[in-house]
């Protein structure tokens, strides 16, 4: 069974220039999540998603951040515009009754997208 | 919100020595406590966690232990071996904030000298 697929792994980009990240889950993980992971830090929660519905995105700076999951498989993390201090690994994890992980509540993270702003 | 804290956020130990990590979280409610292994550019990976009906886990070489009146969690590792050295982190989840949503420590870089 594949794990969660990220992509880009790393991008680097210009103060204001735009950004995406993307990320597929685990087949079949209904609970789709996007963290950021600051440098020396544990990760922060953006975005939940229960299939195509965002259920908590209390911490997502909707300013200039937005995600979506149209279709309730994979989805899709945007900035714009991009700051300095949006340098950090954006990571994806998803959840789901069928993973085969060590209990129902076990969230498998992706590889990350490491975001560096100049 | 939940609030979780981590200690040490660095440990160096000897190869067959143990470690042990600690956590407190602030929430009463919390009822569900993993804790996840980073090695060095990798991702997250669930090691051992625990459901706040029981005190103790065990996992071959890994254990964690919950005190819900002190609300404090820990984990220990004994028998310690260079590929144990990576960044753990604890979370905890459940209560007000919701079953699904875990909220991090800030991390123990651990190091296990040869």
């Amino acid at each position: 069974e594949a794990g969660v697929v990220q992509s880009p792994r790393y991008k680097i980009i210009e103060k204001k220039q735009p950004v995406a990240f993307w990320c597929n889950p685990i087949s079949g993980h209904n609970t789709l999540y996007w963290y950021r992971q600051n440098l020396g830090q544990g990760p922060e929660l953006l975005i939940r998603y229960e299939n195509e519905e965002a259920v908590d995105d209390s911490q997502l700076p909707k300013d200039r951040f937005s995600a979506e999951r149209l279709k309730g498989v994979d989805s899709t993390l945007k900035i714009q515009p991009a700051e300095l201090g949006d340098s950090a690994v954006y990571l994806c994890a998803s959840r789901g009754p069928s993973a085969g992980g060590r209990g129902l509540n076990e969230q498998f993270f992706g590889p990350g997208t490491r975001l560096t702003v100049l | 919100g939940e609030n979780v804290e981590q200690h040490p956020s660095t440990l160096s130990v000897q190869e067959g020595d143990s470690a042990v990590i600690k956590c407190t979280y602030s929430d009463s409610a919390s009822n569900y406590f993993p804790w996840y292994k980073q090695e060095l550019g990798k991702r997250p990976q669930l090691i051992i966690d625990i459901r706040s009906n029981v005190g103790e886990k065990k996992d071959q070489r890994i254990a964690v232990t919950l005190n819900k009146t002190a609300k404090h969690f820990s984990l220990h590792i004994t028998e310690t071996q260079p590929e144990d050295s990576a960044v753990y982190f604890c979370a905890a989840s459940g209560g007000n904030t919701g079953f699904q949503k875990l909220v991090f420590g800030t991390g123990t870089r651990l190091l296990v000298s040869p």
